[in-house]
This record gives structure tokens, C-alpha cells and sequence, in this order.
């Protein structure tokens, strides 16, 4: 089955400890994405990567670290989780950047930082 | 640069009712646009696109939408709603406008639907 999975899909953490939210897909999609989502605020994009060792900041990228040393994962670091990264994340493919390919979004991972 | 509004954070309708979520972008460039639906506790999901071609676009679950070049407007309609319809509703575009660049979302709209 095609997806995207993340885990864990639930964490809770205390601040400064590092963690990671593992990304993988099985639909050899060159362009992944992570995401955050607050309400009242939408998704906000954090990273993308447009293929193996090639990534750029989104619109929130303070606090995040990505890597894509291969095609189907896309981890993201939190080195150093602060309460205000407090938020449900989201990770995505794509069969390229060009958006006329769909988005296969992940089902979510809930962080709480305290 | 690219942005889209979504008209209410929440709406509501019976059963039954005509489903109309508001849907507004702002382009430099003629835009490829998008709504995504997110029921709960899962991710997005692709319910139709526009990319240029026909300004009316069907999507799934009977979801369509009318791309209004003069009104600046992708609204996301539905003739009858379903108790199944509810969920978030999220309007995007691309930021490099037409197929270029990430996907600019909105805040998203909630939809509820009364027995």
C-alpha cells in the first residue's frame, strides 16, 4: 500500500532533550515536506527537500533540522524542543516538486514540550 | 506573492444543506490551486485541483469547485451535506504560482454538520 508513515505519532517531552519524528514512503517521491499545524493557523511549512541531499527552509525553519540522505526518509530533529514547538506535525511526498503531482500526507505526529 | 483566506474558521449546516466554504487568493501570476480535506485525527487529503483548464473542477465525495479569475475566489461547494462531510477543510496554492513552488495553505475551516 502506498503511504507515508511518521513516528512516533505521539510524544511527550521536556525541554532541550533531543528528539526525532521519523518519515518514510514507499512511493519513490522525490519531494518531501514537513509541516506544522496550530490552530487557527493552518499548515506552516518547516523544511522541504526536492530530492536526496537537497533540502531548504520553509516558512518556520527556527528550531528544525532535516536530513535526506535517502529517497524515502525525511527525519525531523528537534535539537534542542522548546514548549512553543508544542504542535501537531505533519510530513509529506510528492512525485515531484511541481505541484501538479499530489500531496500524500502522513498521519501525524503530536508533540507536547513542557 | 502568493496567499490564500479562508472566509470562517467554522461553519455549519444541516444534513442535507448546500456546503459552501470561502476560498479567496491573491496571485501575481495565474495560479494552480487546491482544497484539501482533513478528517479527524488523520492527514490531508487531495479533494480537487485547479490547474488552468476547466474553471470548474469535480472532485471526490461530490465536492466541486469554480475558479473565478474576476473575483479572485476558488470556493468549494457541495450540493447535500453529509453527516461524513465533516471535517477541516484546507484551500492552498502554489507559492512560484502556476504548478511552481510549495503549497501555500490557508488557515482551514471546519465544517460541521447537524443531524
Amino acid at each position: 500500500e502506498a503511504q507515508v508513515t511518521q513516528n512516533p505519532r505521539y510524544l511527550i517531552t521536556v525541554t532541550g532533550k533531543k528528539l526525532t519524528v521519523t518519515c518514510s514512503q514507499n512511493m519513490n517521491h522525490e519531494y518531501m515536506s514537513w509541516y506544522r499545524q496550530d490552530p487557527g493557523l493552518g499548515l506552516r511549512q518547516i523544511y522541504y527537500s526536492m530530492n536526496v541531499e537537497v533540502t531548504d527552509k520553509g516558512d518556520v525553519p527556527e528550531g528544525y533540522k532535516v536530513s535526506r540522505k535517502e529517497k524515502r526518509n525525511f527525519p525531523l530533529i528537534l535539537e534542542s524542543p522548546s514548549p512553543n514547538q508544542t504542535s501537531l506535525y505533519f510530513c509529506a511526498s510528492s512525485l515531484s516538486w511541481d505541484s501538479t503531482y499530489e500531496q500524500y500526507f502522513g498521519p501525524g505526529t503530536r508533540l507536547t514540550v513542557t | 506573492a502568493q496567499s490564500v483566506t479562508q472566509l470562517g474558521s467554522h461553519v455549519s449546516v444541516s444534513e442535507g444543506a448546500l456546503v459552501l466554504l470561502r476560498c479567496n487568493y491573491s496571485s501575481s501570476v495565474p495560479p494552480y490551486l487546491f482544497w484539501y480535506v482533513q478528517y479527524p485525527n488523520q492527514g490531508l487529503q487531495l479533494l480537487l485541483k485547479y490547474t488552468s483548464a476547466a474553471t470548474l473542477v469535480k472532485g471526490i465525495n461530490g465536492f466541486e469547485a469554480e475558479f473565478k479569475k474576476s473575483e479572485t475566489s476558488f470556493h468549494l461547494t457541495k450540493p447535500s451535506a453529509h453527516m461524513s462531510d465533516a471535517a477541516e477543510y484546507f484551500c492552498a496554492v502554489s507559492e512560484g504560482g502556476g504548478s511552481q513552488g510549495n503549497l501555500i495553505f490557508g488557515k482551514g475551516t471546519k465544517l460541521s454538520v447537524k443531524p
